[in-house]
């Protein structure tokens, strides 16, 4: 059973680019949860989506960041207009319910020029 | 919301001595309590959890104590070896919804 997917791992863009992050959640798993780790720093949860639904956004900034979960495909999350504050690991974890534990991908380190 | 503090931040032992790391959350509701370790350039890892029917858990060398009352859990680890070496996180879920993290704990062993 495959772990959770994330690509690219590393991703460069310049300032005011999009940046889309995938994730493939692990089978059977239809909860993803994102979560941003600045070097040094813990993880902050931004947004828990269950299959073309999301759940709770309230740690994701309002502007130039979204993400969706569709019926088939990876999970997507997607930054506008990329400024350097964006930089850092962009992690995914899912879960095949609400309540059992979060098993993680390997993140995506964005760095912005 | 949930907050959860996490302490010490960083935490240096000798090789073979015991480690402990402690948190506190702050939402009555979260019953659901993982740790996660994670390795420099790494993917957190689940190490243990506990859930809030449960005082504490034990595998192997790691143990985990929950106490609703104080609304503290902390995570021991025995017979520290420098594969243990990594940053530590604690967190605090209500079912699974919005799991909270502790900000870390940068464990040491030295051999």
């Amino acid at each position: 059973n495959a772990g959770v997917m994330q690509n690219p791992r590393h991703l460069v863009r310049r300032r005011g680019q999009e940046a889309r992050l995938r994730c493939s959640p692990m089978k059977g798993h239809s909860h993803v949860y994102w979560y941003r780790q600045l070097p040094e720093e813990g993880l902050k949860f931004m947004v828990y989506l269950q299959k073309e639904n999301i759940i709770d956004e309230s740690g994701m900034p309002k502007e130039r960041f979204s993400a969706e979960f569709p019926k088939e495909g990876p999970s997507i999350l997607r930054i506008q207009q990329v400024v350097r504050g964006d930089s850092a690991a962009y992690f995914c974890a899912s879960s095949p319910t609400d309540d059992q534990p979060q098993h993680f991908g390997d993140g995506t380190r964005l760095s912005i020029l | 919301g949930e907050n959860v503090e996490q302490h010490p931040s960083t935490l240096s032992v000798q090789e073979g001595d015991s480690a402990v790391i402690k948190c506190t959350y702050s939402d009555s509701a979260s019953n659901y309590f993982p740790w996660y370790k994670q390795e420099l350039g790494k993917r957190p890892q689940l190490i243990i959890d506990i859930r809030s029917n449960v005082g504490e858990k034990k595998d192997q060398r790691i143990a985990v104590t929950l106490n609703k009352t104080a609304k503290h859990f902390s995570l021991h680890i025995t017979e520290t070896q420098p594969e243990d070496s990594a940053v530590y996180f604690c967190a605090a879920s209500t079912g699974g919804f919005k799991t909270i993290f502790g900000a870390g704990t940068r464990l040491f062993v030295k051999a």
